[in-house]
């Protein structure tokens, strides 16, 4: 079956304008979550939803950072007025449900970059 | 504070066996331990999840401890297309936040 897949593969951008990405998980998951990987760097944790409900947002780096996620399925994560540090490449994957035992499914990420 | 650290890299050549080895201080009674790899330009993929003792599977083993603050995750016989960042998972709900490894950047040569 299909896995996740995110969009734009690519994208860049001027700091100040806004952007949006995409994440379709797989079909039936329950559970979302975004990362963020900076250049060498490993994985940032930033949100995790399950279903449409995100019970902790602490992790997104800013409040230029925003995430929905609407019919348990698709999920956005907006930036506003991006800055050169938000680039990076941005994950997305899925799990069946939540917890420690669910294995997390990757989508080919996001390349972001602010200008 | 909840933290999992992990060498940073790690030389190998082929033929070998290569074991890497994670903390993960606070892990929760119920929390698993899964370990992932990662291909440059390619998301993270799973190799392997254990609880407590011995898993083994197909690519990889994973050996935890009775106290499960660490996990080794141990690859037979390495190739060259083993060459990756491997990440460890020691937790799946730290407050909401799930905690990765740094990610050991493994190089396997000929």
């Amino acid at each position: 079956g299909a896995g996740v897949s995110q969009s734009p593969s690519n994208k860049v951008t001027e700091k100040g304008k806004d952007v949006e990405l995409r994440c379709d998980p797989i079909s039936g998951h329950t559970a979302l979550y975004w990362y963020r990987q900076s250049l060498g760097q490993g994985l940032e944790f930033l949100i995790y939803f399950q279903g449409n409900s995100a019970p902790d947002k602490s992790g997104l780096p800013s409040d230029r950072f925003s995430a929905e996620r609407t019919g348990g399925s698709v999920s956005t994560l907006t930036i506003q007025r991006t800055q050169q540090e938000d680039s990076a490449v941005y994950l997305c994957a899925s799990s069946p449900g939540w917890g420690g035992r669910e294995t997390q499914y990757f989508g080919p990420g996001t390349r972001l970059l602010v200008l | 504070l909840a933290k999992t650290t992990q060498p940073i890299s790690m030389d190998s050549y082929e033929g070998q066996e290569v074991n890497i080895t994670c903390s993960h201080n606070n892990i929760a009674t119920n929390d698993y331990i899964t370990w992932y790899q990662q291909f440059p330009s390619q998301g993270p993929r799973f190799i392997i999840q254990g609880y407590k003792t011995k898993v083994t599977n197909e690519v990889a083993s994973l050996f935890i401890p009775a106290d499960r603050k660490s996990s080794t995750l141990s690859l037979p016989r390495v190739s060259l297309s083993d060459t990756a960042v491997y990440y460890c998972l020691g937790g799946g709900n730290q407050g909401g936040k799930l905690i990765f490894g740094q990610g050991t950047e493994l190089s396997v040569k000929p």
